[in-house]
């Protein structure tokens, strides 16, 4: 199937901890995108990439990392930097020029 | 409808009504927008878009029309199911700064259709 896989579907983290959420697709995409939602909310940019071994900071990036060492993978690193983990994560991937495509996200709760 | 600065608007409709909603952007430089449906607990899903050299599409049950004049895109559902209750997000692109990835939401509408 072609898609975009995130993952875990839930994620407990504890105070002080590092956690890294996973996205990876197979649609061949280039660009790739970590957006933050909270309840009732839209979607806010974290941080997204055009291209392998390139990222752009989004909106509110501050507390987070990336990486992207391969076009089908762009994981995000939730540090003990952000203050308010408690969200719902989704990540994307579109061609240049086409709409996003999303997962079905990662809902993340500190503990 | 859908205000950028607003906490999250609402919309109610009867059963076979049509629906309109609505989303205001600020930048003059966006030539690509996008509409997107999410349910609760997933992810969003693509609905219809369209580019700033036109005015008007059209797909299954739903038009988008842009007015490029006032900054202005609305999204039409005609006869509203129950199915399309959910949350209903505009996006946008650029061309700014010479790359037209970065994908900037608005807040979203809650549409609710009553049976």
């Amino acid at each position: 199937d072609g898609g975009i896989t995130q993952s875990p579907k839930y994620l407990f983290r504890k105070e002080g901890q590092n956690v890294t959420l996973s996205c990876e697709q197979n649609l061949n995409h280039d660009a790739m995108y970590w957006y933050r939602q909270d309840p009732g909310q839209g979607l806010r940019l974290i941080y997204y990439s055009q291209i392998v071994n390139d990222f752009q900071k989004g909106d509110i990036a501050e507390g987070y990392s990336v990486s992207r060492e391969k076009k089908e993978s762009f994981p995000l690193t939730v540090t003990s930097a952000q203050k308010n983990p408690t969200a719902f994560y989704l990540c994307a991937s579109r061609h240049r020029r086409s709409g996003a495509f999303f997962g079905q996200g990662t809902r993340l709760t500190v503990v | 409808g859908e205000s950028v600065g607003l906490h999250l608007p609402t919309l109610s409709v009867q059963e076979g009504d049509n629906s309109i909603i609505n989303c205001a952007y600020s930048n003059s430089a966006s030539d690509y927008f996008i509409w997107y449906k999410q349910e609760s607990g997933k992810g969003p899903q693509f609905i219809i878009d369209i580019r700033s050299n036109m005015d008007k599409r059209q797909g299954q049950r739903v038009t988008v029309l842009l007015n490029k004049t006032v900054k202005h895109l609305s999204l039409q559902i005609a006869a509203t199911q129950p199915g399309d209750s959910a949350v209903y997000f505009c996006a946008e692109t650029s061309n700014s700064g010479g790359s037209n990835y970065k994908l900037t939401f608005g807040k979203g509408t809650l549409l609710t259709v009553n049976p």
